[in-house]
């Protein structure tokens, strides 16, 4: 099974913060990582895949990188719609979350 | 656009079998893509339950593959899961989700998900 860490577990930051989430996984899956959004009682909400590719939709203050086992995703001005909990995916072998990080106000 | 929509008991007692069904709109179940099952325990994170193909082939996380069942229902455009022997420990918010292919194997879009609870 691949394993994925996720760090930090949770941040605070204030609106207009620069914000870097980092995924790491126990093995190689080339770019098949993933990254959602979710807000409290609303189900999770695609926003990059293939490690970089912005989803439709998707404002361009969100932004990933990282190829391999590393993988970053970064909201470049932090906005007050931002406040949420990020998740990484892989889709190299079967799929696997990160345990997600939670972004709070400061 | 594709929009699904989960359904089935909020409330089920242990050792039971947990069902749920996920009807797909705006598109045919029977396209080239994957239809996937994600929980999510209360105050938790995500944990991937598994996925099928139109054709009925299946994906299982190996943690739960001995007691999930997941099928397909063409003539309803739906997909539906099993899980046996439930335990509190199966307590979560169920998603289905549509697992593209165009898109590095995303879940998109997902259902609203449905609080299961499984308590005596």
């Amino acid at each position: 099974d691949i394993q994925m860490t996720q760090s930090p577990s949770s941040l605070s930051a204030s609106v207009g913060d620069r914000v870097t989430i980092t995924c790491r996984t126990s093995q190689s899956i080339n770019y098949y990582l993933n990254w959602y959004q979710q807000k409290p009682g609303k189900a999770p909400k695609l926003l990059i895949y293939a490690a970089s590719s912005l989803q439709s939709g998707v404002p361009s203050r969100f932004s990933g990188s990282g190829s391999g086992t590393d993988f970053t995703l970064t909201i470049s001005s932090l906005q007050p719609e931002d406040f949420a909990t990020y998740y990484c995916q892989q889709s190299y072998n079967a799929r696997t979350f990160g345990q997600g990080t939670k972004v709070e106000v400061k | 656009q594709v929009q699904l929509q989960e359904s089935g008991p909020g409330l089920m007692k242990p050792s039971g079998t947990l069902s749920l069904t996920c009807a797909v709109s705006g598109g045919s179940i029977s396209s080239s893509i994957w239809w996937s099952w994600v929980r999510q325990p209360p105050g938790k994170g995500l944990e991937w339950i598994g996925e099928i193909y139109h054709s009925g082939s299946t994906n299982y996380n190996p943690s739960l593959k001995s007691r999930v069942t997941i099928s397909v229902d063409k003539s309803k455009n739906q997909f539906s899961l099993k899980l046996s022997s439930v335990t509190a420990a199966d307590t979560a918010v169920y998603y289905c989700a549509r697992l593209s292919l165009t898109t590095s194997y995303s879940f998109d879009p997902w259902g609203q998900g449905t609080l299961v609870t499984v308590s005596s």
